[in-house]
């Protein structure tokens, strides 16, 4: 996956507990992204990056947040897990030709 | 939601061409038609893009109608590793590149 390395890639959370999703990149992406998708679903866009220091929403972002300190690392952090944020995730970064988006491998997030 | 408009599902055989459709009718000028790909859950695979021109690489081609109101992905010769979720997407190539994805087309192919 072009690069794109995400962890944990299993994870159950009881509901009301916090954790961060790490996605790091070796690619120099500048843009980077987080997806979740739910089950027969497309995917949904929650944050995404243009460079290190800058961030902004997509169409889901309540209940996550992001940072973007480097240009390698861009996680995701749920503050206070809910059973709707059941799902998976996925990292993403556009190689700077700007044609291609390249995925992580995932990350299955369960809240009990 | 997703400007496009694809089939839920489409069965194929083995070493023949697959031929996946997409409606857009309502795509804009400056907007790109953009296929990925998702094996069994794994992260979406990039397959092809293309704005007014068909399209050809090492994947596929992609053929999109003179009116550029629907588009066709071609596998030429679909191998059972081929089996995953197409999804077509429009998108302008600008700084924020938000692709908005439908559900896609589930394309088995079969031996």
């Amino acid at each position: 996956n072009a690069g794109v390395t995400q962890t944990p890639k299993f994870r159950i959370l009881k509901i009301g507990q916090s954790m961060t999703l790490q996605c790091t990149q070796d690619m120099n992406h500048n843009y980077m992204y987080w997806y979740r998708q739910d089950p027969g679903m497309g995917l949904k866009l929650i944050y995404y990056s243009v460079g290190a220091g800058i961030t902004d929403k997509g169409e889901v972002p309540n209940g996550y947040n992001v940072s973007r300190s480097t240009t390698e690392d861009f996680p995701l952090r749920l503050e206070l897990a809910a059973p709707s944020q059941t799902s998976v995730y996925f990292c993403a970064g556009r190689d700077p030709s700007g044609n291609t988006i390249y995925f992580g491998e995932g990350s299955w997030l369960t809240v009990v | 939601d997703a400007k496009t408009t694809q089939p839920t599902s489409m069965d194929c055989a083995e070493g023949r061409a697959a031929n996946l459709p997409c409606n857009h009718s309502t795509i804009s000028g400056n907007e790109y038609v953009y296929w990925y790909r998702q094996i069994h859950s794994q992260g979406p695979q990039y397959i092809i893009h293309g704005l007014k021109n068909n399209e050809t690489n090492e994947m596929a081609s992609l053929i999109i109608t003179e009116d550029r109101k629907s588009s066709t992905l071609i596998l030429p010769h679909a191998t059972l590793r081929d089996t995953a979720v197409y999804y077509c997407i429009v998108s302008i190539m600008d700084s924020n590149y938000q692709l908005i994805w439908g559900a896609g087309t589930k394309l088995i192919i079969k031996p």
